[in-house]
């Protein structure tokens, strides 16, 4: 079974507006990455944050890991339609091991 | 940034052909190489994990005489789909990591391969 999942699985906002989204995990990690897919696109990363670690801010981007709840949440501030994508969240179970992905976010930013 | 380019980006062809997908880092030395699946909407899934100079290392279900990887060099590893089939059509994504714990991977831009 997927050991990450997301929620919710599609989100719609405007631009200018917050977008938050969740990622829950089932076993201990070491890290978890937040990756961005286009559409037909590779995936782009965007933040890591280990297990030591509560929150981390890149530019807009904000993220949080509450490893009591086994979750993470992504926040983007200030949208823009350009952050239209779908959103990954992917586990590291050790330093060196290989990640695990969700299924996935869609975000819709609309004009 | 990290670069990886991922050839073609596109392939059409007919049941039975082998295809062969290149995945290259161009920026950096890449120890280890991951091929993914991905189906329509859906997550990816890793397929191998590929180390230079060695073999790949398969996860379970996918068929090691199917899909053949080699990793010769550490800027280039190859997928190759043999004698594909309709149901190999999807979207193979490459990564590539380098040296040193907790690296991100640095992802291809994807092949979209259509068997007819």
């Amino acid at each position: 079974s997927q050991q990450g999942e997301e929620d919710p699985q599609a989100l719609s906002i405007q631009e200018g507006e917050n977008a938050t989204m969740n990622c829950s995990y089932k076993t201990s990690i070491n890290n978890l990455q937040w990756y961005r897919q286009n559409s037909g696109r590779g995936l782009v990363h965007l933040i890591l944050i280990r297990s030591n670690e509560r929150e981390k801010h890149s530019g807009r981007l904000r993220v949080t890991l509450d490893t009591s709840k086994k979750s993470s949440s992504l926040l983007i501030t200030a949208s823009r339609a350009a952050d239209t994508a779908s959103y990954f969240c992917a586990t590291a179970l050790t330093r060196y091991s290989t990640l695990t992905f969700g299924k996935g976010i869609m975000l819709l930013v609309s004009p | 940034g990290a670069v990886v380019s991922q050839h073609p980006s596109w392939v059409i062809c007919k049941s039975g052909t082998s295809v062969k997908i290149e995945c290259r880092s161009l920026d950096f030395q890449a120890t280890t190489m991951f091929w993914y699946r991905q189906f329509p909407k859906q997550s990816l899934m890793l397929m191998a994990t590929s180390n230079e100079g060695s073999k790949a290392t398969y996860e379970q279900g996918v068929e090691k005489d199917k899909f053949l990887i080699n990793h010769a060099s550490l800027t280039l590893s190859t997928l190759t789909v043999t004698s594909a089939h309709p149901e190999d059509s999807s979207f193979y994504i490459c990564s590539a990591t380098g040296q040193g714990m907790d690296q991100p991977q640095h992802f291809g831009d994807g092949t979209r391969l259509s068997i007819l």
